[in-house]
């Protein structure tokens, strides 16, 4: 099971900051917070990803509470090509501490003209 | 830099037929995944290669799924029989495969309709 809780869907308006939640309130310390995104019919793209210390990229920034049971994901001016399902994923460390991934359902975002 | 590649991209069989579909990840990674995403849910890991050498195959149903990846690059993954609850996009991704902070990169998918 995924260890991520998201709302199911959310809305934004175009060019407005799109904020999407996310609790991983049993959090290991050694695990990561992972975001990917997928558009329809296409396969799921990374986004960014961090430990314990916020993270930006061209794509989007990465805020982690300080207690790390929670974070957000920022999309900072959202367009019509954001529309996805943003999945929030907590890797896990797998038998042989390679990692795999444990999607959940995620959140879809409906950016609106 | 050229992403995971997959073919076929869609793939349409009748019940109890043999499929096979193929991956070639991204050049130099290591480890490569494959994944189910059935309609309406995220996708579900199947099996995991370190080289061509399995990881984690706890997912996959082996009596009618079976994937090699024999030189540690490109990969295969076959049903055989195809069950309807077969239907689903199968997802191939790759990562470098160190152990810590490693991304994964996904290919577009096959989907397949089992009728």
């Amino acid at each position: 099971d995924a260890k991520t809780t998201q709302p199911t869907s959310m809305d934004c308006a175009e060019g407005r900051a799109a904020n999407l939640p996310c609790n991983h309130s049993t959090i290991s310390g050694n695990e990561y917070v992972y975001w990917y995104r997928q558009i329809h019919s296409q396969g799921p793209q990374y986004i960014i990803h961090g430990l314990k210390n916020n993270e930006t990229n061209e794509m989007a920034s990465l805020i982690i509470t300080e207690d790390r049971k929670s974070s957000t994901l920022i999309l900072p001016h959202a367009t019509l090509r954001d529309t996805a399902v943003y999945y929030c994923i907590v890797r896990v460390i797998g038998s042989s501490n390679t990692g795999k991934l444990i999607f959940g359902q995620g959140t879809t975002l409906q950016v609106k003209p | 830099e050229a992403g995971v590649a997959q073919s076929p991209r869609y793939k349409i069989i009748e019940k109890r037929q043999s499929v096979a579909f193929w991956c070639n990840p991204i050049s130099g990674h290591a480890t490569l995944y494959w994944y189910q995403q059935i309609l309406g849910q995220g996708p579900k890991l199947l099996i995991q290669f370190q080289n061509n050498g399995v990881v984690d195959d706890s997912q996959l149903p082996k009596d009618r799924f079976s994937a090699e990846r024999l030189k540690g690059v490109d990969s295969t993954l076959k049903i055989q029989p195809a069950k309807l609850e077969d239907s689903a996009v199968y997802l191939c991704a790759s990562s470098l495969g160190l152990p810590i902070g490693e991304t994964q990169y996904f290919g577009p998918g096959t989907r397949l309709l089992v009728l």
